[in-house]
């Protein structure tokens, strides 16, 4: 089993509406979660870190962390076409940081 | 702003070459890291270093070597370059303790012949 999975997409979406991504996590010592974001032929830039269970929100972005489940989950409201990018999914245990696969959506203007 | 230098972005090497990257911080991080991303497998750990002259293997260390002589700099290795080394390698920086966010240099293509 890979310790990051996420949902494989791609993920299209209207502009404007809401976009989902999920992960989950295999190692239950896991101490925080981001998210980070990858145009095309660029390095990945944070989007958005959580560390406790429940919601966090950023602008149009929430995370939610359950850590029972071992799932992550990313919220995108009122996509824009700008939103259009890879999305990764990252679990930090001790001093190592290890990547979902990403989730490369698409955002319809 | 932190700022992590890859110094090579974009290289073609060929096949049973030895191949160096270099990667720079400048904000006195105590880890660092060699990613390496392919298409549909995302960005997968190769090596990283929690300290000068430390150094423990990730997920897919063989192939490939690691120095860190400076806290600064941390160099990635291939001591002879073959064709599935060809990637886009990431190298990150962190501070000391876990669950401080990432910062990632702006990646070296890699093209082995």
């Amino acid at each position: 089993q890979k310790e990051v999975e996420q949902n494989s997409g791609p993920l299209s979406v209207p502009e404007g509406a809401i976009a989902s991504l999920n992960c989950t996590y295999s190692d239950r010592g896991s101490q925080s979660f981001f998210w980070y974001r990858q145009y095309s032929g660029k390095s990945p830039e944070l989007i958005m870190f959580i560390y406790s269970n429940g919601d966090k929100e950023d602008g149009r972005f929430t995370a939610q962390l359950n850590k029972a489940s071992q799932y992550v989950s990313l919220l995108i409201r009122d996509s824009q076409p700008s939103d259009s990018a890879t999305y990764l999914c990252a679990v930090n245990v001790d001093y190592k940081l290890s990547f979902g696969a990403g989730t490369t959506v698409t955002v319809r203007a | 702003d932190v700022k992590v230098t890859q110094s090579s972005r974009y290289l073609v090497k060929r096949t049973g070459e030895k191949v160096f990257l270099e990667c720079v911080q400048d904000m006195d991080h105590e880890n660092m890291f060699w990613y390496r991303q392919d298409p549909g497998l995302g960005l997968r750990l190769i090596y990283f270093s929690y300290d000068v002259k430390m150094k423990e293997k990730g997920d897919i260390p063989e192939g490939y070597s690691v120095s860190r002589e400076k806290k600064e700099r941390f160099s990635l290795i291939l001591e002879s370059a073959s064709t599935n080394q060809t990637s886009m390698y990431l190298c990150a920086s962190t501070p000391g303790s876990p669950g401080n966010t990432i910062y990632f240099g702006e990646g070296s293509w890699l093209t082995v012949v």
